[in-house]
């Protein structure tokens, strides 16, 4: 079936190094694309979105990409902080379905 | 900022009995949805509630489970009798419209079903 997937479980990097995150999907109808970070105990909280008539999209320390051609996804955070320490979701989102289909989730570690 | 609330935080309760769960969505939001997850796994969606009724559900959300907006501002999860199974955590979300808009999450409430 359709499915959103992580390829890493856990990324460990050093304070004020880039993270780079990455998300399969198969959905090839997907059109909207959400990353959540979700700490320990917490709900998801929102990151950023993107598109899918996008490839690129920028918010503050972070970036999103999105390649349509082999349906992929990346979160960018830069400068990494030990705040974001966390869980990282990719969630898509079909045309007027309402329902966000989650991946497996990659656990960032910030070492200082 | 305004922000999804959930209650209770955690709730115990033995197989085989009933469990609401509560939340207050964002005031001006349309769409409510519930999800659940299973400790160590991935968010998996329940179902979403528009215009007073279902919208969407998943194959999870069987007859054991029940939503409704019993006013203007509370939506609830019922579970009619509770398996091992259902132990999770359940969060609910709310959003301005349906597809393609960001979905605002509440704390979730922790499920033992014991």
């Amino acid at each position: 079936g359709e499915s959103v997937g992580l390829h890493l479980p856990t990324l460990s990097v050093q304070e004020g190094d880039n993270s780079i995150i990455n998300c399969a999907y198969s959905n090839s109808a997907s059109d909207y694309f959400i990353w959540y970070k979700q700490e320990s105990g917490k709900g998801p909280q929102f990151i950023i979105d993107i598109r899918s008539n996008m490839d690129k999209r920028q918010g503050q320390r972070v970036t999103v990409l999105l390649n349509k051609t082999v349906k992929h996804l990346s979160l960018q955070i830069a400068a990494t902080q030990p705040g974001d320490s966390a869980v990282y979701f990719c969630a898509e989102n079909t045309g007027t379905a309402s329902k966000l289909t989650f991946g497996t989730g990659t656990r960032l570690q910030v070492t200082l | 900022e305004p922000e999804v609330t959930q209650t209770p935080s955690h709730q115990v309760t033995q197989m085989g009995q009933e469990v609401i769960l509560r939340c207050v969505p964002i005031s001006n939001h349309l769409y409510f949805y519930w999800y659940r997850q299973i400790l160590g796994q991935k968010v998996e969606f329940l179902v979403s509630f528009y215009n007073n009724e279902i919208s969407e559900k998943s194959e999870i959300f069987d007859d054991q489970f029940s939503v409704e907006r019993p006013d203007g501002s509370n939506f609830t999860l019922k579970i009619r009798s509770t398996k091992l199974e259902d132990s999770a955590m359940y969060f609910c979300a709310s959003s301005t419209s349906g597809g393609g808009n960001e979905q605002f999450f509440g704390p979730g409430t922790r499920l033992t079903v014991l």
